[in-house]
């Protein structure tokens, strides 16, 4: 089958360092993206990887090992603004992305 | 620039009525174009996915159809609710070759009572 496991939870202070973690099952796996999405919001796009190693983007990092079928996102600097839901998403190559059920991140003052 | 538009923005219906939502993409051209369900604290459900006009794959077998009669317009239809068909429904749209990076339309809200 297809899925993608993450923590359901995640809880950090502000200021501090939280990493998501994301292990997936897919056949026909290309890469992995992260998606945030604010209650009540749409997802945006904030990452993807196709090849192993750290991508940066800002605040956010995002990593990928094919060999462990394992990625995770970083986020430093935590602000208010960030607690929202997270998700990985696999891209099969086609036209279809499978999405993970989505780690809720609260950060707290 | 790019924008995604969908409405009605919240929707109650009652059960057995018919529903259609609508999707259009403004900007892009030839976009591949997603409708997604949310149930509430869950991930995203691939319902359908077009590639072109009229060409339209169904991922989850149930009693929702999706049209494509314009290339930058999607519709998602039934006609006849269940409650189970309640959620959060959303549109998005990726450059051909891209899916990975999708962007999302704000998303209709449905409850089916």
């Amino acid at each position: 089958g297809q899925s993608l496991e993450q923590p359901s939870e995640v809880t950090a202070v502000e200021g501090a360092i939280v990493q998501i973690n994301c292990t997936y099952q897919t056949s026909g796996f290309y890469g992995l993206s992260w998606y945030q999405q604010h209650d009540g919001g749409a997802p945006t796009f904030l990452s993807y990887n196709a090849l192993d190693g750290l991508e940066e983007t800002g605040r956010f990092s995002s990593f990928l090992s094919r060999s462990d079928s394992y990625g995770y996102l970083l986020l430093q600097e935590l602000q208010m603004k960030d607690s929202a839901s997270y998700f990985c998403a696999s891209d099969t190559g086609g036209f279809k992305t499978i999405f993970g059920a989505g780690t809720r991140l609260f950060v707290k003052a | 620039s790019q924008t995604i538009h969908q409405w009605p923005a919240t929707l109650v219906q009652p059960v057995g009525s018919p529903l259609s939502l609508e999707c259009t993409v403004e900007g892009t051209s030839n976009p591949n174009l997603y409708w997604y369900r949310q149930a509430a604290g869950r991930g995203l459900q691939l319902l359908f996915y077009s590639v072109g006009i009229g060409q339209i794959s169904s991922e989850v077998p149930q009693n929702l159809s999706a049209s494509r009669p314009q290339d930058r317009q999607f519709i998602l239809s039934s006609k006849k609710l269940l409650l189970s068909d309640s959620g959060f429904y959303l549109c998005a749209w990726s450059v051909p070759g891209r899916a990975h990076e999708q962007f999302f339309g704000p998303g209709t809200r449905l409850t089916v009572l």
